[in-house]
């Protein structure tokens, strides 16, 4: 059983729609992060989150620990947004702490 | 900020052969290192932990003699695939975290193997 759920898995949006990727988990966490891969392959890492939310450009992530759920959002969404969205929690606090993932969301954005 | 660069991006080798593949952390020291396969519409599986200087933890049902890693300096650490079979044919990337103590993952680009 995984232990952090993502949904949906599958998103299509019109182009400027806002968009919303959520995430909860199962048990107490050091840290989530969401991250976004392009069909490619290659990752990279979008917020690293404890608490509250953060905000970089037209991205936000926010996290309640206490509903262990966490959310991302795209305002005006575009089509380079089009990827693969995964939530991953990490458990521990030591350096040599893995990661725990989603089953990630495939974005697509139509222009 | 932090760069892991991974080569090959592509690799395609016959069965039998071995391959590797190089994470190299760029502008920082990658005391961690992880490594993961990820299939096709699959999320990505956890391989094996190393640590610089000492051996590679791996996940159950990983055989270490074929997953061969070593993390010889805190910059640069390897996956050799031995033996390859076609069914070792995955996408591979490495992830590291900087030995100051931060919390950041940096992820590698990533290496598509063939093995035909």
């Amino acid at each position: 059983k995984n232990e952090v759920e993502q949904s949906p898995q599958n998103l299509t949006a019109q182009e400027g729609e806002f968009i919303t990727i959520n995430c909860s988990y199962s048990v107490g966490i050091s840290a989530l992060h969401w991250l976004q891969q392009h069909p490619g392959g290659g990752i990279v890492s979008l917020f690293m989150l404890s608490s509250g939310k953060k905000k970089h450009g037209r991205l936000i992530a926010t996290i309640n620990i206490q509903e262990k759920h966490s959310s991302l959002h795209i305002t005006a969404s575009h089509p380079r947004d089009s990827a693969v969205y995964i939530c991953a929690v990490r458990f521990g606090e030591t350096s040599g702490s893995r990661l725990t993932f989603g089953e990630g969301t495939q974005l697509t954005v139509n222009p | 900020g932090a760069v892991v660069s991974q080569h090959p991006s592509r690799v395609i080798c016959k069965s039998g052969t071995s391959v590797k593949i190089e994470c190299r952390s760029l502008d920082f020291q990658a005391t961690t290192m992880f490594w993961y396969r990820q299939f096709p519409k699959q999320s990505l599986m956890l391989m094996a932990t190393s640590n610089e200087g000492s051996k590679a933890t791996y996940e159950q049902g990983v055989e270490k003699d074929k997953f061969l890693i070593n993390h010889a300096s805190l910059t640069l650490s390897t996956l050799t695939v031995t033996s390859a079979h076609p069914e070792d044919s995955s996408f591979y990337i490495c992830s590291a975290r900087d030995g100051s103590g931060g919390y950041g993952y940096t992820f590698g680009s990533g290496t598509r193997l063939t093995v035909v």
